[in-house]
């Protein structure tokens, strides 16, 4: 069974940068494409970007190029996700999601932007 | 950018109803787009891959159509269990664009 387990939640300053990670039980994980998805309170789904660690290089959100950083490490099947310069329209919950069709889905973690 | 208009944003429906929703695409996509599933206050849930196959686990009452521009998920029977949110998704070369959500409720 394929788990996927976020880092938990954040509060943090306008201006400051948070990353969450995504952990996965999954075999061959360097093979999978990893993905970002976003879920602003009481709003839809929002793809954010994705990796496939094996290559290396992620693709972005016309959206988030700049400002998002998304990254793998192979040797702890791991997953992570930086946003930078955050704003209070950041706040949100952050999906990590495994697999071309995304068919695997972390729990989400809060990110409360707030002074 | 291609970009995915779900219709109706809305939707208001009995048990035992056929309940279709329609996501356009603003340019043609082929088969690439998902559907998901998403029920309150819980993590998106895949239904449909690549236009019309069924995930694992999801139950029959589920399908989906369409090519081109035009694509469409259809519950038969609609059942109390299936008040969600629904989304369509394209992706292709590593980009995927949601679309904005169908809300299904239960007359």
């Amino acid at each position: 069974q394929v788990q996927l387990v976020q880092s938990g939640a954040e509060v943090k300053k306008p201006g400051s940068s948070v990353k969450v990670s995504c952990k996965t039980s999954v075999d061959a994980f360097s093979d999978y494409v990893i993905s970002w998805v976003r879920q602003a309170p009481g709003q839809g789904l929002e793809w954010m970007g994705g990796i496939i660690p094996t290559f290396g290089t992620a693709s972005y959100a016309q959206k988030f190029q700049g400002r998002v950083t998304i990254t793998a490490v192979e040797s702890t099947n791991t997953g992570y996700m930086e946003v930078t310069n955050l704003r209070s329209e950041d706040t949100a919950v952050y999906y990590c999601a495994l697999g071309l069709q995304l068919q695997y889905w972390g729990q989400g973690t809060l990110v409360t932007v707030s002074s | 950018d291609i970009q995915m208009t779900q219709s109706p944003s809305s939707l208001s429906a009995s048990v035992g109803d056929r309940v279709t929703i329609t996501c356009q695409a603003s340019q043609g996509i082929s088969k690439y787009i998902n559907w998901y599933q998403q029920k309150p206050g819980k993590v998106p849930k895949l239904l449909i891959y690549d236009a019309s196959s069924l995930e694992t686990g999801v139950p029959s009452r589920f399908s989906g159509s369409g090519s081109g521009t035009y694509f469409t998920l259809t519950i038969s029977r609609l059942q109390p269990e299936d008040i969600a949110t629904y989304y369509c998704q394209h992706y292709e070369n590593l980009l995927y664009t949601f679309g904005q959500g169908t809300r299904l409720e239960i007359k």
